[in-house]
């Protein structure tokens, strides 16, 4: 199985400021099967990021994925007020499909 | 939307069903999944059926004590959940593949909020 760590854990940023998120695979991911979630508490997980980088329905262009292989970046450009949440990688190329340990990416 | 319920507290050996009201879509034509989030860790894949139903597939965790089903006259989805466990307490999301009928995409587009099912003595 294909373990996803994720880094940092926690990133403390300002509002406007560019969030880098890290996602790295333990063996190579098949094709560009990577997807992005947003987890706000309470609240249902919402895809952002299918295929490595394309922007799910309603979703804004600040948010941008990248990466190949074992290495995948979710990137938010300038950072809003509702942004402020977890942020899960999950690959889909080789059963089965896992999910990483999230980011959270928090109000400095 | 996707709606769960069915959540609660239920002491280790015993069992549990989890329900999940789809609304807003054709929910015969979507392949759906289960996948839990125990407390402070990561999401974890838990079972798949295909709009067919043909194809069922489970995580090696449950297999052989969790069962799901769909009811396409109710646009529900379950989940029965037997001899449960102490590492099997998470919430519980159910969530849509968005591959039209038995096309499978293997990501989410769709998700509940979640039912929380606590194991414990």
């Amino acid at each position: 199985e294909i373990v996803l760590t994720q880094s940092p854990g926690t990133l403390s940023l300002s509002p406007g400021e560019r969030a880098t998120l890290s996602c790295r695979a333990s063996q190579g991911v098949s094709g560009t099967y990577l997807a992005w979630y947003q987890q706000r508490p309470g609240q249902a997980p919402r895809l952002l990021i299918y295929g490595t980088s394309s922007r799910a329905t309603g979703i804004p262009d600040r948010f941008s994925g990248s990466g190949s292989g074992t290495d995948f970046t979710l990137t938010i450009s300038r950072l809003e007020p509702e942004d402020f949440a977890v942020y899960s990688c999950q690959q889909y190329g080789s059963p089965p499909l896992t999910f990483g340990g999230g980011t959270k990416v928090e109000i400095k | 939307q996707l709606v769960e319920s069915g959540g609660g507290l239920v002491q280790p050996g015993g069992s549990l069903r989890l329900s999940c009201a789809a609304s807003g879509f054709t929910f015969s034509s979507y392949s759906m999944n289960w996948v839990r989030q125990a407390p402070g860790k990561g999401l974890e894949w838990v079972s798949f059926i295909s709009s067919s139903t043909s194809t069922i597939y489970y995580a090696d965790s449950v297999k052989g004590r969790f069962t799901i089903s769909r009811d396409y006259a109710k646009n529900s989805l379950s989940l029965q959940m037997n001899s449960l466990r102490v590492e099997d307490t998470a919430v519980y999301y159910c969530a849509r593949d968005p591959g039209p009928y038995d096309s499978v995409y293997w990501y989410f587009d769709l998700w509940g909020r979640g039912t929380l099912v606590t194991v414990s003595s």
